[in-house]
């Protein structure tokens, strides 16, 4: 069974500076996605990032970028240049679209607070 | 382009009880996913919509049910409420193109819904 694993609950960075988000995931499949969501205070859930297997590029989106090493099954969000926006829960997810299964799996979390 | 919105926003019910929520995707999108998110438990999928057919269910007893209408638009139900059942559910819509790679895997979420059981 696919697994992911967050394994810091809690973290802080003070603002401007970069921190760095652990993921680990647990798959025998090939073909997948992987995924960075983001949950401010206000509960709504947004997408951050997306990884597609298959690339070996790591993907960015502005001050957000991954570090997808595939042998190893992590997959770490880097936050450059921290903003007080920032803070809240971020959730690594996998999705493997093997046979039709759009099935989401979701880590349980880390809490990111940014410091003034 | 209008985000994922769920109605009611808020319920407060009591222990027995049943409860429908509702869930209306973004235009275009055809599959809806739900879960339920706890403190303690995270994100857990309870089951995912698609042409109107459950296509994924996950771990949760047959009390909580779902439905897809010809729109897209989907409902869960949970009958005979415990107070475990209270939490944050979530609905998430996709494009979930046929093809099983390129873009439109992506999941957006709605607001949620928080159902207290009392």
């Amino acid at each position: 069974a696919q697994t992911v694993t967050q394994s810091q609950p809690e973290m802080s960075v003070q603002e401007a500076e970069t921190v760095t988000l652990s993921c680990t995931y647990d798959t025998s499949e090939n073909n997948y996605y992987l995924f960075w969501y983001k949950q401010p205070p206000s509960r709504q859930m947004i997408l951050v990032i997306r990884q597609e297997a298959y690339k070996q590029q790591n993907a960015t989106e502005n001050r957000f970028s991954v570090n997808f090493q595939k042998a190893a099954k992590s997959f770490s969000l880097k936050i450059s240049d921290s903003q007080l926006g920032d803070t809240a829960m971020y959730f690594c997810a996998f999705m493997n679209p093997t046979s039709g299964t759009y099935k989401y799996i979701f880590g349980t979390g880390t809490r990111l607070k940014v410091l003034a | 382009k209008a985000g994922v919105t769920q109605t009611p926003r808020y319920l407060i019910k009591t222990r027995g009880q049943q409860v429908t929520l509702s869930c209306s995707p973004i235009s275009g999108h055809r599959s809806v996913s739900w879960y339920q998110q706890t403190p303690g438990q995270g994100l857990q999928f309870l089951f995912e919509y698609f042409s109107e057919t459950q296509r994924n269910k996950g771990n949760f007893p047959g009390r909580f049910s779902g439905r897809q209408f010809s729109n897209s638009r989907s409902e869960m139900n949970v009958s005979t409420l415990e107070l475990g059942d209270s939490a944050l559910y979530l609905c998430a819509s996709s494009f979930r193109p046929r093809t099983s790679g390129g873009a439109g895997n992506e999941q957006f979420f709605g607001p949620g819904t928080r159902l207290t059981v009392l």
